[in-house]
């Protein structure tokens, strides 16, 4: 049974950069899958922010392109987020997750997400 | 980019009612979506992908179809265990990844 868990600081001051990790337990990072990650701003709908194959190839939401970096370990079977220039819109649950394909893409594997909060 | 609308945004219903969640496509080239269930404070789960399959270990009162642009998820039967928002969500080009607006479910 596959298991992921983010991790990082709960508090982020503005203008700054936000970092989570998500470790991926039961399986392999280089297996056939991508990895996602997704947020949700406290009592809004979810937001893809972007994913990473094991070949360090990523894709981003347009709309944080230009502040998102997801990165892979292999050795370690986790990969990252960084989100830079923060504000207090970036404030969420960060969820890592899991994408699988068979007629399309799903994502099947989530961890329970982790809140940060953006405030001085 | 691809919008996807889902509808109604919230739901009152009685234990044992069947439901239905609809969500739109602004393009016809969609063909399948998936549905994903997420209870408070929990992170969502995947109970229908491509349409109309049913994830492995999900209670068979629950079921998808598609009708042109039209994705529909239904609840058979609803249970009190049920009461959660539930997303559809698309994969196209970028972004990758599309959620609808959610469908918040109560029970009457």
């Amino acid at each position: 049974q596959v298991q992921l868990q983010e991790s990082g600081p709960g508090l982020v001051k503005p203008s700054g950069t936000l970092s989570l990790t998500c470790a991926v337990s039961g399986g392999s990072i280089s297996s056939n899958y991508w990895w996602s990650w997704v947020r949700q701003p406290p009592g809004k709908g979810l937001e893809w922010i972007g994913e990473i194959y094991h070949s360090a190839n990523t894709n981003y939401n347009p709309s944080l392109k230009s502040r998102v970096t997801i990165s892979v370990d292999k050795s370690r079977n986790h990969f990252s987020l960084t989100l830079t220039s923060v504000t207090a819109a970036d404030t969420a649950v960060y969820y890592c997750a899991r994408a699988r394909y068979r007629r399309t893409w799903s994502l099947d594997y989530w961890g329970q997400g982790t809140l940060v909060a953006v405030s001085s | 980019d691809i919008q996807m609308t889902q509808s109604p945004s919230s739901l009152s219903a009685s234990v044992g009612d069947r439901v239905t969640i609809t969500c739109r496509a602004s393009r016809d080239n969609i063909k399948y979506l998936n549905w994903y269930q997420q209870k408070p404070g929990k992170a969502p789960k995947l109970l229908i992908y491509d349409a109309f399959n049913l994830e492995t270990g999900v209670p068979s009162r629950f079921s998808g179809s598609a009708s042109g642009t039209d994705f529909t998820f239904t609840i058979s039967s609803l249970q009190p265990e049920d009461i959660a928002t539930y997303y559809c969500q698309q994969y196209d080009t970028l972004p990758v990844f599309t959620f609808g607006q959610g469908t918040k479910l109560e029970i009457k």
